[in-house]
């Protein structure tokens, strides 16, 4: 049971270069998310994709982009890497919207130097 | 937004009960209380969730108080595998609800052998 399936587990980027973290589920859920986790903070969410064809914008999105490629897979983009985003980035998902748990994946630790 | 409060450090013996409580005194009627927990560089991990009634799962088992301002989450046997830090959010039933999830610090759970 793979679950919630992040790629890469580790990455360094040089400020302003960009890149793609990959997210895919196997369970067929319609919900996902990408929320990053900073020491002495909670998890903050920076997008979520509701269910296939759609996104909107979390607590922190500026700096990022997102697609939802289809049912499966939910991508996050640095653009522009800043030390700011240096981070532990986790993508979840859930079967719909609503009162259900999340699942997550086991996250990809982002430096920006 | 409705917001939890829990201590910010618990320590427990292997084999003892651990009960860690929850404050949720702004939460609503249709608010359903969600335990999740982070093992060591590892995505948060659903644990358990309520509305009214007192719930068992083979994880643990939750309290929740006759008003719902308060939940304990109750671990019968701890073991060191229960090392973690424990969350307690609210999560409602509306669709739009999925910015409004405040992740605090959570409990983070020693385990003494």
């Amino acid at each position: 049971n793979a679950g919630v399936t992040q790629t890469p587990k580790f990455q360094v980027l040089k400020t302003g270069q960009s890149m793609t973290l990959q997210c895919a589920q196997d369970m067929n859920h319609n919900s996902m998310y990408w929320y990053r986790q900073d020491p002495g903070m909670g998890l903050r969410l920076i997008y979520y994709s509701a269910s296939e064809g759609t996104t909107d914008k979390g607590e922190v999105p500026n700096g990022y982009n997102v697609s939802r490629l289809n049912k499966r897979e939910f991508s996050l983009r640095l653009e522009s890497a800043a030390p700011s985003q240096t981070s532990v980035y986790f993508c979840a998902s859930r079967p719909r919207q609503g009162s259900v748990p999340l699942f997550f994946g086991s996250g990809t630790q982002l430096s920006v130097l | 937004d409705a917001k939890t409060t829990q201590p910010n450090s618990m320590e427990s013996n292997e084999e003892e009960p651990v009960h860690l409580p929850c404050n949720h005194s702004t939460i609503s009627g249709t608010d359903y209380i969600h335990w999740y927990r982070q093992l060591p560089s590892q995505g948060p991990e659903y644990v358990i969730h309520g509305l009214t009634s007192n719930v068992n799962n083979r994880m643990a088992s939750l309290a929740i108080a006759e008003d719902r301002k308060s939940s304990t989450l109750i671990l019968h046997r701890a073991t060191l595998r229960d090392a973690a830090v424990y969350y307690c959010i609210l999560i409602g039933l509306n669709a739009g609800n999925n910015r409004k999830l405040i992740w605090g610090l959570g409990t983070s759970l020693a385990v003494n052998p």
